[in-house]
């Protein structure tokens, strides 16, 4: 079974930390991805990744980085956290050239 | 990626076979239809996914239209465990280079299953 693995489920944090979200997936896929889901908007894409030191920008990247030093790694960076991130981020994996996204548990974030 | 229309909610008796439809009237000759399922808090969950022939694995069967306008997933025997916000969606292939990432979720459907 593939395995995307998001290694906080909740975390509070105070306006203007820095944020750190991990993850990690056991398929040796080349694709990763950060996603942020709120009701109503449904999924957007924050940041993608489709090989070690790569990354692409997504829809909404601003007041966010990452970073993927290994290919089964890719952390979710918030600079200086802000209430409007309060959300749950999903991590994501696939292969190069395959057609099916798996998803981590998600995080929950809350940003006070 | 071709829109998709699904009913809003569904309710099945627990055993029972969970029918799910969903209207994909603009789908295009190279989009696949994919279902994922959305637990209460927990991230979407790959269920299956077809181009044109009808798909089966152990969590699921899909059935698509010969049109291919509109599929129906289907849970054999649905358990409390299933129930969850199902969405169907249409998307091209990936191309190499990892440029197709994106995925919509539209609204779904809040399947419930009863005891």
């Amino acid at each position: 079974d593939v395995k995307v693995t998001q290694s906080s489920r909740y975390l509070v944090k105070r306006t203007g930390e820095k944020v750190f979200l991990e993850c990690v997936q056991d398929m040796d896929h080349e694709n990763m991805f950060w996603y942020r889901q709120d009701p109503g908007l449904g999924l957007r894409l924050i940041y993608f990744s489709y090989d070690v030191k790569m990354k692409e920008k997504g829809d909404i990247p601003e007041g966010y980085s990452v970073s993927r030093e290994k290919k089964e790694r890719f952390s979710l960076i918030l600079e200086s956290a802000s209430t409007n991130q309060t959300s749950m981020y999903l991590c994501a994996s696939s292969f190069l050239s395959g057609n099916t996204i798996y998803f981590g548990e998600g995080s929950w974030l809350t940003v006070v | 990626d071709a829109k998709t229309t699904q009913p809003p909610s569904m309710d099945c008796a627990e055993g029972r076979a969970a029918n799910l439809p969903c209207n994909h009237s603009t789908i295009s000759g190279n989009e696949y239809v994919y279902w994922y399922r959305q637990i209460h808090s927990q991230g979407p969950q790959y269920i299956i996914h077809g181009l044109k022939n009808n798909e089966t694995n152990e969590m699921a069967s899909l059935i698509i239209t010969e049109d291919r306008k509109s599929s129906t997933l289907i849970l054999p025997h649905a358990t409390l465990r299933d129930t969850a916000v199902y969405y169907c969606i249409v998307r091209v292939a990936q191309n190499s280079g990892g440029s197709n990432y994106k995925l919509t979720f539209g609204k779904g459907t809040l399947l419930t299953v009863n005891p």
